[in-house]
């Protein structure tokens, strides 16, 4: 596809379980970054992998999040035991290399119930 | 995180007026920035990029200025249509690091 595709659009989990977020970047895109967002407020940065480096995870906000981004290309992102606070969009987006512009997908809407 | 935890502010412009959008940015190392739109139910969209070696650029519309001195940039829509109503985010990328996100305004568009 032409962008960055979020899957699934939607995703209604129970409190305690785990859930696994899926974003395709832009093909040849070596960036790729996951925001979280909730409602009615800015964007909150997750974690940052840039090609081969060390991905920066300084923006994860418990160890039940976790991400991985596997042959440079699709990532997913993990959520153990979800909290009802956990409940919010997430984003992910792409970019060609380092510090360019970034394309956003369409993101993932969590509800924890 | 960043931009965690705030209600955002909101610019409330009357259709047809000219709308500015500011932003403070915080990395003095910062060379380019990017002016975002996000409306509801969808994933950021650009609207225009500058370089830190500029202090003006346009586009259709819209124009984006940068002031290096007070690290602050802003955002000036021409001729506010209601389907600028949206929330708008500034980002700054110090060289070779990762965007940073400013915390977004909300413009409201009354016909």
């Amino acid at each position: 596809g032409a962008g960055v595709s979020q899957s699934p659009s939607n995703k209604v989990t129970e409190k305690g379980k785990d859930v696994e977020l899926r974003c395709d970047p832009i093909s040849g895109h070596t960036a790729l970054y996951w925001y979280r967002q909730s409602l009615g407020q800015g964007l909150e940065f997750l974690i940052y992998f840039q090609g081969n480096s060390a991905p920066d995870k300084s923006g994860l906000p418990s160890d039940r999040f976790s991400a991985e981004r596997t042959g440079g290309s699709v990532s997913t992102l993990t959520i153990q035991r979800t909290q009802q606070e956990d409940s919010a969009v997430y984003l992910c987006a792409s970019s060609p290399r380092q510090g360019a512009r970034a394309f956003f997908g369409q993101g993932t809407r969590l509800t924890v119930v | 995180g960043e931009s965690v935890g705030l209600h955002l502010p909101t610019l409330s412009v009357q259709e047809g007026d000219n709308s500015i959008i500011n932003c403070a940015y915080s990395n003095s190392a910062s060379d380019y920035f990017i002016w975002y739109k996000q409306e509801s139910g969808k994933g950021p969209q650009f609207i225009i990029d500058i370089r830190s070696n500029m202090d003006k650029r346009q586009g259709q519309r819209v124009t984006v200025l940068l002031n290096k001195t007070v690290k602050h940039l802003s955002l000036q829509i021409a001729a506010t249509q209601p389907g600028d109503s949206a929330v708008y985010f500034c980002a700054e990328t110090p060289y070779g690091n990762k965007l940073v996100f400013g915390a977004g305004t909300i413009l409201r568009v009354k016909s």
